[in-house]
């Protein structure tokens, strides 16, 4: 067990919907990340926050937004879904990367939740 | 810039014969890199990681890997495989570029393991 949890752990919806998935990170870690793992596109990072604020943008589509509360939990809102939308998404959590000595720490991955867009 | 590269996208083996799967990287300076595993519909556990200390890094599960800089190289290795051990194995490379903190994972490589 990572120590990171994510809900729901599967979802099913249809094309034109919106959805929220929900992370949980190891406690005391302040970063939180966000994968899309697609059989065609392999592991895609989406974005990064830390401690409440965007710290890093990857492969997100504009239909798709985050964000981290003072818990420090954190939302992935995809809306308007595709087909292609399908898929299975990671949250991961670390300390700091921006820390010195932060990036030598992994990030530790939840158990994902399986999207399912019909 | 940093990037990392598997060689082999699928790997067989027999239960009980050596297991390699190969990574290489690329970094301008020393980097950080990490091995995951994910099992089917699972999430990724973190196998071993290389920050700089030993090069012969052991892992979870009887693996280890060996950091070669002179061959930019970070390969798994087992020295016996098991049927538990059929999974998707990630190599990661983590550090700054231009600034920004990245955590860049490879393709991925499907170990098989034959009874």
């Amino acid at each position: 067990d990572s120590g990171v949890t994510q809900t729901p752990k599967h979802l099913i919806t249809a094309t034109g919907q919106r959805v929220t998935l929900r992370c949980s990170p190891r406690s005391g870690d302040l970063s939180v990340y966000w994968y899309q793992q697609s059989l065609d596109q392999g592991l895609q990072f989406l974005i990064q926050y830390y401690n409440g604020e965007e710290r890093a943008k990857g492969n997100i589509l504009e239909r798709f937004s985050a964000q981290q509360f003072p818990d420090l939990h954190s939302e992935l809102n995809l809306s308007s879904l595709e087909l292609g939308d399908s898929a299975l998404y990671f949250c991961a959590s670390s300390v700091d990367p921006m820390r010195r000595a932060g990036q030598k720490h992994e990030q530790f991955f939840g158990p994902g939740t399986r999207l399912t867009v019909l | 810039a940093q990037s990392v590269t598997q060689l082999d996208s699928h790997v067989s083996v027999s239960e009980g014969t050596p297991v390699l799967l190969r990574c290489n990287y690329s970094s301008s300076y020393s980097p950080s890199l990490f091995w995951y595993v994910q099992h089917p519909n699972k999430g990724l556990q973190l196998l071993l990681k290389y920050t700089s200390a030993a090069t012969l890094v052991k892992g979870i599960n009887g693996f280890e890997a060996e950091f070669k800089k002179s061959e930019t190289s970070f390969h798994l290795t087992k020295p016996s495989a098991h049927m538990s051990d059929a999974a998707e194995y990630f190599c990661v490379v983590s550090g700054f570029t231009s600034g920004t903190y990245k955590y860049i994972f490879g393709t991925g490589t499907r170990l098989k393991v034959l009874a």
